[in-house]
């Protein structure tokens, strides 16, 4: 009965791999987001998606895609990794309408490029 | 843009009070947020504020001024288990009509010493 869930919690690949990531909330919120949290624990914000409303931070490199097939989910696809990429990356969510302020996260998967 | 200001790093006594700041410059701005983060765990929400003026949930406090762009969260009655990183993070409005996102500070190291 996990809130948020994201899968893999640990990914290991080499440099120029496809890799997606997972992530589904059971919370019935409006709004996922995808974090980055590099080594000195800055959280990025990446996406944000809204009513099928998909919302880019202008620095994160197209090699990043995030797909929503519905409310529920929000995978991140990332294409032709780099060494940079290493990070652990968040899954988000949190109710728009009505009461606010309080986002739920997932667990983190710790991306290891090599 | 957007941008958020908080201390790197806090220590601070066990069984003492410590205040942690937070300056934002953002437009679309709807409310401050607090997080905490034990090394190796999610962000786990700890209070919101959308109008100015205190919360108080228990040990934590936290506080906001809408005109001077500030807020700040109070720890009371330090525990050793409150050594963490806090975040603070602004709910702001997105690029789409009724849109919102979360942006985060870079967090401030807190640690609790006997």
């Amino acid at each position: 009965d996990t809130a948020v869930s994201q899968t893999p919690k640990y990914l290991v690949t080499q440099m120029g791999n496809d890799k997606s990531i997972k992530c589904e909330q059971n919370l019935g919120h409006d709004t996922m987001y995808w974090y980055k949290q590099d080594s000195k624990k800055f959280l990025k914000i990446m996406f944000s998606y809204n009513n099928k409303e998909l919302i880019i931070n202008e620095t994160v490199p197209n090699r990043f895609s995030p797909k929503s097939p519905d409310k529920a989910h929000l995978n991140l696809h990332i294409n032709s990794l780099e060494l940079g990429d290493s990070a652990v990356y968040f899954c988000a969510s949190s109710q728009e309408s009505g009461h606010v302020g309080e986002a739920f996260f997932g667990q983190g998967t710790r991306l290891t490029v090599v | 843009g957007q941008s958020l200001e908080q201390p790197s790093e806090v220590t601070a006594v066990e069984g003492a009070i410590v205040q942690i700041n937070c300056t934002y410059q953002t437009s679309g701005f709807y409310g401050l947020s607090w997080y905490q983060q034990h090394d190796g765990g999610a962000p786990t929400f700890l209070s919101y504020n959308g109008l100015d003026g205190l919360e108080e949930t228990g040990r934590f406090s936290s506080f906001l001024s809408r005109s001077d762009s500030y807020g700040y969260l109070l720890l009371q009655e330090l525990q050793m288990k409150d050594s963490a990183s806090y975040f603070c993070a602004v709910r702001e409005a997105g690029s789409g009509a009724g849109s919102y996102q979360l942006t985060f500070g870079k967090g401030t190291k807190l640690s609790v010493i006997p």
